[in-house]
């Protein structure tokens, strides 16, 4: 069964230290894992969609990275305006997102 | 220029008392997706249509229904809303032309039974 676990469930950094976010997955083929952003009573907010291993994609402050097995967003540098929480998600079949329960980041100022 | 739009953002229902949540979109996407958020939880799909063929999720229970008149719209019908469907739910659309295509959310629509 496809699988997206999300870890840790929540962080926080001061502004400027920068760390990673993990998303592990197991899939039977992948065909695009996804990462959005979502602020609090917000819907979700697309960032990258990665397809194959090796793959690196880079917005701003984020860099998102994929292997066979994991995916991570680096955040370098952080502002407070970085806080939210980041989803990842999988493609499953052909239109289905399964999402993990997501990371809560937050900039302390 | 908002690409997906819910209406309303707030919804508050009676206990049974059937309600409709709506979406609209101007991307010209082929499909559409309804998501329910429960409070600190993942996204979870209810179905979505492609064009306009319905695909609903095993798990989806029957109360919850969908239409969709036309390429720009998509409604989401609860017919008798429980406690336990407080949530907020969320309009997706992709294009839909090759599989794997991005899925882009509108700001949804966060209901309340009473």
């Amino acid at each position: 069964e496809d699988q997206v676990t999300q870890s840790p469930e929540a962080l926080r950094l001061q502004e400027g230290e920068s760390s990673s976010l993990n998303c592990s997955y197991t899939v039977s083929g992948l065909r695009g894992l996804f990462w959005y952003r979502q602020d609090p009573g917000k819907g979700p907010e697309f960032l990258f969609t990665l397809y194959s291993a090796g793959e690196e994609k880079e917005k701003e402050r984020l860099k998102a990275t994929l292997t066979k097995k994991e995916s991570f967003l680096h955040i370098t540098a952080p502002k407070p305006e970085d806080s939210a929480t980041y989803l990842c998600s999988l493609l499953q079949g052909a239109q289905k997102l399964v999402f993990g329960q997501g990371t809560r980041l937050t900039i302390n100022p | 220029d908002a690409m997906v739009i819910q209406n309303p953002r707030y919804q508050v229902t009676q206990f049974g008392k059937p309600v409709t949540l709506s979406c609209s979109q101007t991307l010209n996407h082929n499909v559409m997706y309804w998501y329910q958020q429960k409070s600190s939880q993942a996204p979870k799909l209810l179905f979505h249509y492609y064009d306009k063929d319905f695909n609903n999720e095993a798990d989806t229970p029957d109360n919850f229904q969908s239409r969709r008149p036309n390429t720009s719209f998509c409604f989401l019908d609860i017919r008798s809303p429980g406690l336990g469907d407080a949530a907020m739910y969320l309009c997706a659309t992709s294009r839909g032309l090759a599989g794997a295509e991005t899925q882009y959310f509108g700001p949804g629509t966060r209901l309340l039974v009473l």
